[in-house]
């Protein structure tokens, strides 16, 4: 079963606005990371955020993480037409045992940002 | 190398037939990672390495389904008798150390898989 759920399925924006994705999960997580991938192909590394912290930057990416809600969202500022793609978040476990050193992707949310 | 490879990039299939994929992880990262993604669905988690054993092998949908890494490096998953079920885009990727240490992942560009 999917860990993350990510929400909206899909949006849909003009250039310049803010985008803001959502993701909740189930148990308990180490770190929680945003993936972006492009034409059903790779994922690409965006963001990484710990247990411990509750908010991160990286350039026009904001990340927050709210443990207590077990959710966590990102906002991509002054959106571009580049910024088209699949954006998915995945978790890792905080508690040990085998599904330890792996991260559960969710479904992932489909923006489009329009010209 | 500067990123995964995988290969092949695209194959199709006959049902029933088996087949061989290939990764090759960025040279120097410990932990080789497989997942699959149906058309519009999320990942679906197959299998990791560290090193070149498998702490967890969950994943694996049956026992038509094999990996193996070897000398820390190239793995390959088997899918053998394949069917209709089976096509989808198997991802690898690797990192620097498990995920659980702070790592993210790089991913390679998938095989698209197409069991006809």
């Amino acid at each position: 079963s999917q860990q993350g759920e990510e929400d909206p399925q899909a949006l849909s924006i003009q250039e310049g606005e803010n985008a803001t994705m959502n993701c909740s999960y189930k148990t308990s997580i180490n770190n929680l990371q945003w993936y972006r991938q492009n034409s059903g192909r790779g994922l690409v590394h965006l963001i990484l955020i710990r247990s411990n912290e509750r908010e991160k930057h990286s350039g026009r990416l904001r990340v927050t993480l709210d443990t207590s809600k077990k959710s966590s969202s990102l906002l991509i500022t002054a959106s571009r037409a580049a910024d088209t793609a699949s954006y998915f978040c995945a978790t890792q476990p905080g508690a040990g045992g085998t599904s330890y050193g792996k991260l559960t992707f969710g479904q992932g949310t489909i923006l489009t940002v329009h010209p | 190398g500067a990123g995964v490879s995988q290969s092949p990039s695209n194959k199709v299939t006959e049902k029933g037939k088996d087949v061989e994929l290939r990764c090759d992880p960025i040279s120097g990262h410990t932990a080789l990672y497989w997942y699959r993604q149906s058309l519009g669905q999320g990942l679906e988690f197959l299998i990791y390495f560290q090193g070149n054993s498998a702490p967890d092998k969950s994943g694996l949908p049956s026992d038509r389904f094999s990996a193996e890494r070897t000398g820390g490096s190239v793995s390959t998953l088997t899918i053998q008798r394949t069917q209709q079920e089976d096509s989808a885009v198997y991802l690898c990727a690797s990192s620097l150390g498990l995920a659980s240490r702070g790592y993210g992942y790089t991913f390679g560009s998938g095989t698209r898989l197409t069991v006809v």
